[in-house]
Formats: structure tokens, sequence, C-alpha cells
């Protein structure tokens, strides 16, 4: 597709239970990025992708929040044993490099609810 | 503790007139600061950035003046159009450093222009 592209565009899922939130980048892209954005709070950045380098995890918020990319694309947030404080809109970037990311594009968000 | 303020959720101005969003930030380090744009229902939208080297910098319609002495920054869109509407959001980064990739943003200003 010619952006990035989010699925679902809508969770609801009740609290425990697994989630997996998925962002197909734009092709060629090398830099990948996930952040969320609580209601009423900005956006916050969770995990960055480059390349083949290890990826920052520096702001996933705990132990059940992992992410991974396979083949340098389509990369899965993973969120285990949900909790309502993870309500919130997961957006996924995708840029040319880290050193091109303020031309990141940004996918349309999955919006998770827990309930 | 919130990095990157935007102290007004909503703004709301005429057709034709300027409109002015303010960001105020408390980070020393942050040095290349950004203003995305966000519809309902879609992804932000990289608009304008400065970097801390400049004062001003201007693309059409926008013009965004950081003042380093004040941490502040602020965006002013000339003239403004019912296009425009729309949640603007400031984002900041330190690019001294390996993570300039992360940014910080503000909770975003609901911007209304009336025909």
């Amino acid at each position: 597709g010619a952006g990035v592209s989010q699925s679902p565009s809508n969770k609801v899922t009740e609290k425990g239970k697994d989630v997996e939130l998925r962002c197909d980048p734009i092709s060629g892209h090398t830099a990948l990025y996930w952040y969320r954005q609580s209601l009423g709070q900005g956006l916050e950045f969770l995990i960055y992708f480059q390349g083949n380098s290890a990826p920052d995890k520096s702001g996933l918020p705990s132990d059940r929040f992992s992410a991974e990319r396979t083949g340098g694309s389509v990369s899965t947030l993973t969120i285990q044993r949900t909790q309502q404080e993870d309500s919130a809109v997961y957006l996924c970037a995708s840029s040319l490099g880290d050193r091109r990311w303020t031309e990141a594009f940004f996918g349309q968000g999955t919006r998770l609810t827990v309930v | 503790d919130q990095q990157v303020k935007q102290n007004s959720p909503s703004l709301s101005v005429q057709e034709g007139r300027i409109s002015i969003l303010n960001c105020d930030y408390t980070n020393s380090m942050f040095d290349y600061f950004l203003w995305y744009k966000k519809y309902p229902a879609e992804g932000p939208t990289f608009l304008i950035s400065i970097s801390s080297i400049k004062d001003k910098n201007e693309d059409g319609r926008f013009t965004v003046f950081l003042n380093k002495s004040a941490k502040h920054l602020s965006l002013h869109i000339v003239p403004s159009q019912p296009g425009d509407s729309a949640v603007y959001f400031c984002a900041a980064s330190a690019q001294r450093g390996g993570s300039n990739y992360k940014l910080t943003f503000g909770k975003g200003t609901l911007l209304t222009v009336n025909p």
C-alpha cells in the first residue's frame, strides 16, 4: 500500500486477555516506531526499530508489552494480560531511516479498549 | 512530569485571521522541535520543524518561532483556513545523543477555523 497500514482499526478486549496489533510500514522504510496516545494525553514513545539494529524498547511501560519486527518489515505489538489503563490509540510510523525521522509517516492507529 | 506542554486544549479563530498555537518545554536538552497536524481517525502528519540554531522557520502560511531563553515556541498560521481545523501537536527531540528519533509530544491543541 501507499501508506502505513495498521490493523485492526478498533479492538475491544476483556481485561486479562492478550492482544496483538499489527503494523505494515511503507515499503523500503527501514525505521519503524510505535507510539500510543491515551485519552487527553500526547503521543508517548514506546519502541523503535532501525534495520537490523537492536530495538530501543525504553518506552515500553511494562513487561506485559513486547514488539517484534519480522524480516525488517511488518511489526507486531503484543500486550499480555491487558489492563484498563492500556486503553489508548496505538500509532505506528515508519521512515526511510533514523536520520529521516522527521519524514516519518504515521498510520491511522489502532484504538484499543479494555473492558 | 510533562516535558512538552501545550496549555491551550483548544483555539477558535475566524477564517482569514491568524492562528497562534503555543508550546513550552522544560528539558534544556531539546534542540529540535516539530509541529504535527492530526485530523480525526488519521495519523499525525508532519507540518514544520525548527532547529535550536534558528529562531524562525517559515513554510507558506506556516511559521514557527522559537524562543530558547523562554523555552517557548509558537506556530503561526496566516491566513487561517477552515481546512486547517485539526489537532496540532508540538514535539521535541534531543539531537545530541543516540536517541534523536525519540519524540516527546505535547497533549495537542484543537484548532477550529470558522468560515
